[in-house]
């Protein structure tokens, strides 16, 4: 069964902080997405990944393909990074397979 | 930049009433997606569309839903008697794989309160 498993699920810290989201998956995936849910519940893709590490800004992800794990990391923290982050896969065909988010606080 | 929009944001219907979800993909892509988000849940695939046709689906994805591309710009998502299960954020996506990539668009949703 196509899983996505993503931890922790809160996730509280001091502004400055950095921050690790972790996400694992099952087999046979063809990329790895990092989204971002806001308040208002709007979606916006940060990352999609099958290999390595990318960057923008303070953002990275990374994805180790032999141990099925993805890690999103946020240095510098702010406030204004509150919100969900959300761990998705697409497992060879074209649809996204969810995890169960990371609500995200960072605190001034 | 381009950008999936959705409407309405927000719609209450009565339960057993029919509801469609609009929806206008990115122009130049050739799939489209719903999901939803039951409050507190993870977010859900509905159903793929490409070609004019659905492409696969999911088990929510019953009779009482369907979808429709009415012409070149419109996607559209059916409930044909809302229940009060059906409350829920639903998204709309597109993506363009052959471009090489999966990466998904996502609209800003509509909330759906059945009541």
């Amino acid at each position: 069964k196509n899983e996505v498993e993503q931890s922790p699920q809160n996730l509280t810290a001091q502004e400055g902080e950095f921050i690790t989201i972790n996400c694992s998956y099952s087999v046979g995936i063809s990329a790895l997405h990092w989204l971002q849910q806001h308040p208002g519940g709007g979606i916006v893709s940060l990352f999609m990944l099958s290999s390595g590490k990318k960057k923008h800004g303070r953002l990275i992800a990374t994805i180790n393909i032999q141990e099925k794990h993805s890690s999103l990391h946020i240095t510098a923290s702010h406030p204004r990074d509150s919100a969900v982050y959300i761990c998705a896969a697409t497992f060879g065909n074209e649809k996204l397979t969810f995890g169960t988010g990371t609500r995200l606080t960072i605190i001034p | 930049e381009p950008e999936v929009t959705q409407t309405p944001s927000h719609q209450v219907t009565q339960m057993g009433q029919e509801v469609i979800l609009r929806c206008v993909p990115i122009s130049n892509h050739l799939y489209f997606y719903w999901y939803r988000q039951i409050l507190g849940q993870k977010v859900e695939f509905l159903v793929s569309f490409y070609n004019n046709e659905i492409s696969e689906k999911s088990e929510i994805f019953d009779d009482q839903f369907s979808v429709e591309r009415p012409d070149g710009s419109n996607f559209t998502l059916k409930i044909r008697s809302t229940k009060l299960e059906d409350s829920a954020m639903y998204f709309c996506a597109s993506s363009d794989p052959h471009k090489g990539s999966t990466e998904a668009f996502f609209g800003q949703g509509t909330r759906l309160t059945v009541v």
